[in-house]
C-alpha cells in the first residue's frame, strides 16, 4: 500500500535562513510525489511534483524538492525563508496502483512551517 | 482561466440533516474528486469521480455520496449528517486523476459544521 510520512509536525525557521521539510514515502513501483501547502481557512496550493527524471524539482514561491529513490524521501527546501512562507505542508503520493484506484492522492499529516522575522 | 470553485464556503447543519455541496472543476477537467480534512484524521480521499462514472471511493460510510455531471460539474451528498463529519471538504480536479502525474488542484472548500 502507498503511504506517506511527515516525520515533523513543526518546524520553525528564522527568516533568511534555509528551510527543508520532511517527506518519505512507501509505494510499490515509481512514485508520483506531489507538495501542497495550505494558508490558514484555505485550500491546498500546488507546489510541484516529481513524475520522473531530474532528482531536483523546482516548484512555485522559490520551492524545491530532491527526489532520493535510495533513501525513500521528497523533502521540500528553499534557500530563504521568508515570514509569508509560514503555513501548513503536506506530502502527498499518487494513489495509482493501491486497490486499483485512479485518481487520489495519498497524504502526510501535515507539517506547520513557522518563520520567524 | 478559474480555479476549482465550491460552493457553499461555509454552512452549519443539525445533526440528522443531509447537505449537499457543489464543485465546478477547472475547465477542461474530467476527473473530480472529494476529499474530507479533519484535524484528527487528516486529509482523507472521499471518492473521485470521471466522466460521469465513479472511478474510485475511499472508506466512508454509505451516507457520503457523490455525482458527477455531463459538464464534469460535481456534488457530494451527506446523509444523516453526525457531528463527526464536521469538517472542511475539499473537491480537487485534474485533466485525468493522477495517471501520468497530472496535477491535481483544489477548491478554497466547504467547511461544514454539524450541532
Amino acid at each position: 500500500a502507498q503511504s506517506v510520512a511527515q516525520p515533523e509536525d513543526q518546524v520553525n525557521v528564522a527568516e533568511g535562513n534555509p528551510l527543508t521539510v520532511k517527506c518519505t514515502y512507501s509505494v510499490s513501483g515509481n512514485p508520483y510525489l506531489f507538495w501542497y501547502v495550505q494558508y490558514p481557512n484555505r485550500g491546498l496550493q500546488f507546489l510541484l511534483k516529481y513524475i520522473t527524471g531530474d532528482n531536483l524539482v523546482k516548484g512555485s514561491y522559490g520551492f524545491e524538492a530532491e527526489f532520493n529513490k535510495s533513501q525513500t524521501s521528497f523533502h521540500l527546501k528553499k534557500p530563504s525563508a521568508l515570514v509569508s512562507d509560514s503555513a501548513l505542508y503536506f506530502c502527498a503520493v499518487s494513489g495509482l496502483n493501491y486497490g486499483g484506484s485512479q485518481g487520489n492522492l495519498i497524504f502526510g499529516k501535515g507539517t506547520k512551517l513557522s518563520v520567524k522575522p | 482561466k478559474a480555479g476549482v470553485t465550491q460552493t457553499p464556503r461555509y454552512l452549519i447543519k443539525t445533526r440528522g440533516q443531509q447537505v449537499t455541496l457543489s464543485c465546478s472543476p477547472i475547465s477542461g477537467h474530467r476527473s473530480v474528486s472529494w476529499y474530507q480534512q479533519t484535524p484528527g484524521q487528516g486529509l482523507q480521499f472521499l471518492f473521485e469521480y470521471f466522466s460521469e462514472t465513479q472511478r474510485n471511493k475511499g472508506n466512508f460510510p454509505g451516507r457520503f455520496s457523490g455525482r458527477q455531471f455531463s459538464n464534469s460539474r460535481s456534488e457530494m451528498n451527506v446523509s444523516t449528517l453526525e457531528l463527526g463529519d464536521s469538517a472542511l471538504y475539499l473537491c480537487a480536479s485534474s485533466l485525468a486523476g493522477t495517471e501520468r502525474g497530472n496535477t491535481i488542484y483544489f477548491g478554497e472548500g466547504s467547511w461544514l459544521t454539524v450541532v
